[in-house]
């Protein structure tokens, strides 16, 4: 079946301006993932979503950063008043959920965001 | 403060050959999950193996091993019989899962990767 996607693959904004970006989960994943990579570096938490909800937004940097899974599938990232700071690659997980073990998360390609 | 740490930024093998990267991170949980993931230039992060922090069995997944030390919090991966296509960024990640009532965390954090060449 279908992987995790990402939609757009490479997205070049101005300081200042709002960015959007979208995670296409595998389906009947109900765990979502949003991690960020900076160059060179591994990838970092950023928020973790269980159905609908965030269960856990730790990770997000400032309250510039919001993300929403409205109907328990697709997650849209949302960055407001975009900084030059915040070029990096995004990228999306999914996983199933269940009482007993850990399953594999499945990443998507990312988001390559570059704000100039 | 959950950390992982690879110390070799960069590493080269001969083809055929084997190579090991190393891996410590650092937790004061018990029961939690390592791994690693393999990022080619196509930015798709791919598992490689995993290893659960109760099992005293390193994992293997064909040319893939581990060597987990639990008590030195060490996870070193090894690659025999090197491949072109093994060439790659290596990250090392480390996941802890909890629900505590009505919170639930699930993160994984990783390293800084190791970047493997293979020399044919």
């Amino acid at each position: 079946g279908a992987g995790v996607s990402q939609t757009p693959s490479n997205k070049v904004t101005e300081k200042g301006k709002y960015v959007e970006l979208r995670c296409d989960p595998i389906s009947g994943h109900t765990a979502l993932y949003w991690y960020r990579q900076s160059l060179g570096q591994g990838p970092e938490f950023l928020i973790y979503f269980q159905g609908t909800g965030a269960a856990d937004d730790s990770g997000l940097p400032n309250d510039r950063f919001f993300a929403v899974r409205p109907e328990g599938s697709v997650s849209t990232l949302k960055i407001q008043r975009t900084e030059r700071g915040d070029s990096a690659v995004y990228l999306c997980a999914s996983s199933l959920t269940g009482t007993v073990g850990v399953y594999e998360q499945y990443f998507g390609p990312g988001t390559r965001l570059t704000v100039t | 403060a959950q950390t992982v740490t690879q110390s070799q930024p960069e590493m080269s093998v001969q083809e055929a050959e084997t190579v090991t990267l190393s891996c410590t991170y650092d937790t004061s949980e018990s029961d939690y999950y390592l791994f690693w993931y393999k990022q080619p230039p196509s930015r798709q992060m791919i598992l490689v193996i995993r290893q659960e922090a109760y099992k005293q069995q390193n994992a293997t997944e064909n040319r893939f091993s581990v060597n987990f030390q639990k008590a030195a919090k060490s996870f070193s991966l090894k690659i025999s019989d090197s491949q072109l296509g093994d060439a790659a960024m290596y990250f090392c990640a480390y996941r802890v899962l909890a629900t505590l009532f009505k919170t639930s965390y699930d993160k994984v954090i990783f390293g800084p990767g190791t970047s493997l060449s293979v020399i044919p």
